[in-house]
């Protein structure tokens, strides 16, 4: 467990919706991820952060955005969200330390767009 | 781009059984190799990570390899039991630390 927590755990919201979603971590890492998975597709990285407010895009970032103001929380917002952004939406930290770049998933958040 | 396979996308085996799961890469360029496991419905949790310069790393009855140069890895489970029936995704790292996942190979291990 490397103390991370997602909120919401569960969520449904209607198209067009502004939706948040919040990585929240306890142990000071530098990078956060933020990745979707889905069937067929696997795990896809969406935007990644490697400090405060130093952030970039990922393979699927298109109708995303993140923000990161305090090292411990990492948001992820959908600006107007589409059906397309049903999925399951992992948040990850990885380890720190020389050659430690080991990766940490939290429990998840289940979005579903109507 | 970087594209990872993992095969098979399925697999059932019997309990005791000694089995190997596959995973290749194309492009030989990494930093790590990870392998994950995930329960339905869970997470992701970490089973071994192999840096760019090893060869292999142990933990318990897993056993995972990593081979560069032919762009591949494999993840050995010694002793199979029902406890292990899960998903294993293989992951290999980039130079910001981002994973590219392959689909996974859902195995089921029967007592």
């Amino acid at each position: 467990d490397a103390g991370i927590t997602q909120s919401p755990r569960h969520k449904v919201t209607e198209t067009g919706t502004p939706v948040t979603l919040r990585c929240h971590q306890t142990e000071n890492h530098r990078y956060m991820y933020w990745y979707r998975q889905d069937p067929g597709h696997g795990l896809r990285l969406i935007h990644y952060s490697y400090g405060v407010k130093d952030t970039d895009k990922g393979e699927v970032s298109d109708g995303y955005s993140v923000s990161r103001s305090k090292t411990e929380d990492f948001l992820l917002t959908l600006e107007s969200a589409t059906s397309s952004q049903t999925s399951v939406y992992f948040c990850a930290i990885q380890g720190t330390g020389v050659g430690n770049n080991e990766q940490f998933f939290g429990p998840g958040t289940r979005l579903t767009v109507l | 781009k970087q594209e990872v396979t993992q095969i098979p996308a399925a697999l059932s085996v019997p309990e005791g059984e000694n089995l190997v799961l596959n995973c290749s890469f194309t492009d030989s360029a990494i930093y790590n190799l990870q392998w994950f496991r995930q329960d339905p419905g869970k997470g992701l949790t970490s089973l071994l990570l192999i840096q760019s310069s090893q060869r292999e790393q142990t933990s318990g009855r897993l056993n995972a390899s990593l081979d560069k140069s032919s762009g591949r890895s494999t993840l050995y489970i010694a002793a199979s039991q029902p406890g292990d029936s899960a998903t294993y995704l293989c992951a290999v790292g980039g130079s910001q630390g981002n994973l590219i996942f392959g689909k996974g190979t859902k195995l089921s291990v029967k007592p």
